[in-house]
C-alpha cells in the first residue's frame, strides 16, 4: 500500500516558469511532511518541510501548500533555473512511528534553459 | 566532514557473493535508518537503530540482509548470497531521536551482474 502518492512523475518547465509537484497521502498520523531534492549519484537532501497546523510555508523560491483536509500538500518553484533540474521527493512522517520517512515515488524535473 | 559518510559508493558483484556497506553517521545522531532505493522509486525504509538497538525492520528486509551498529557509532549493512533484485542504491540516513530531519549520505550503489 503506497502511502504516499506524488505527480507527476515527470515535468518540464521553461525556465522562469512555476513548477508544480503534487501529493497525498493516506496516513492521518503523518505530523511533519518535508520534500527532498535529489541529483544524480548524490542523496536525497532536506528542501523545506511543513508540520499539518500551517497551511503555507515559504523558504526563497520554494513554497509548500498543505491542505490538511484534503490530505494533500504540494510544492511550487518560482521562477525555475535549469540548476532546480533533479527529482524531488515528497515525504511523510510520523512521529510516533518508528518507521522513519515514507517517501513518494519521486518526480523528474527539467527546466529548459 | 560533518555529514553523513557512506562506503563504498559503488559495488559491482557477482550473483551469491556477499557484500557489506559500511555507514558512519553524523556524530552526536543517536539515530540511524538504512533505505534502498531502485530505479525510478523513492526510498523505501529497511531497518533502523536507536543507538546499538536495531528497533525496526522493515518486510522488505529478508533474512539474507543484516544490519548491525555494535557501538552506537557506524553501521554496516551485509547482503548475504546476493541476487539480481538486490541491485539497488543503499542509503544511510541518521538523525537525533525526536527529530524529523533526516541527513542522507550519498548511498552505495550495488549492482549485482
Amino acid at each position: 500500500q503506497q502511502q504516499v502518492k506524488q505527480s507527476p512523475q515527470s515535468l518540464i518547465v521553461q525556465k522562469g516558469g512555476i513548477s508544480i509537484i503534487n501529493c497525498a497521502y493516506e496516513n492521518t498520523a503523518f505530523d511533519y511532511f518535508p520534500w527532498y531534492q535529489q541529483f544524480p549519484g548524490k542523496g536525497p537532501a532536506l528542501l523545506i518541510a511543513i508540520r499539518p497546523d500551517v497551511s503555507e510555508k515559504k523558504e526563497g523560491r520554494f513554497t509548500i501548500s498543505f491542505n490538511k483536509s484534503a490530505k494533500q500538500f504540494s510544492l511550487h518553484i518560482m521562477d525555475s533555473q535549469p540548476g532546480d533540474s533533479a527529482t524531488y521527493f515528497c515525504a511523510a512522517f510520523s512521529g510516533g512511528g518508528a518507521d522513519g520517512l515514507t517517501f513518494g515515488k519521486g518526480t523528474h524535473l527539467i527546466i529548459q534553459p | 566532514d560533518t555529514g553523513v559518510s557512506q562506503d563504498p559508493r559503488h559495488k559491482i558483484t557477482k550473483r551469491g557473493q556477499n557484500v557489506t556497506f559500511r555507514c558512519d553517521p553524523i556524530s552526536e545522531h543517536n539515530r540511524l535508518y538504512w533505505y534502498r532505493q531502485t530505479l525510478g522509486q523513492g526510498p523505501e525504509f529497511l531497518t533502523y537503530f536507536q543507538n546499538e538497538a536495531q528497533l525496526e525492520k522493515s518486510r522488505l528486509l529478508s533474512d539474507r540482509f543484516s544490519a548491525e551498529r555494535p557501538k552506537g557509532s557506524f553501521s554496516t549493512l551485509e547482503i548475504q548470497r546476493t541476487e539480481q533484485g538486490d541491485s539497488a542504491m543503499y542509503l544511510c540516513a541518521s538523525t537525533l531521536a525526536g527529530a524529523n530531519v533526516l541527513t542522507f549520505g550519498a548511498g552505495s550503489r550495488l549492482t549485482v551482474l
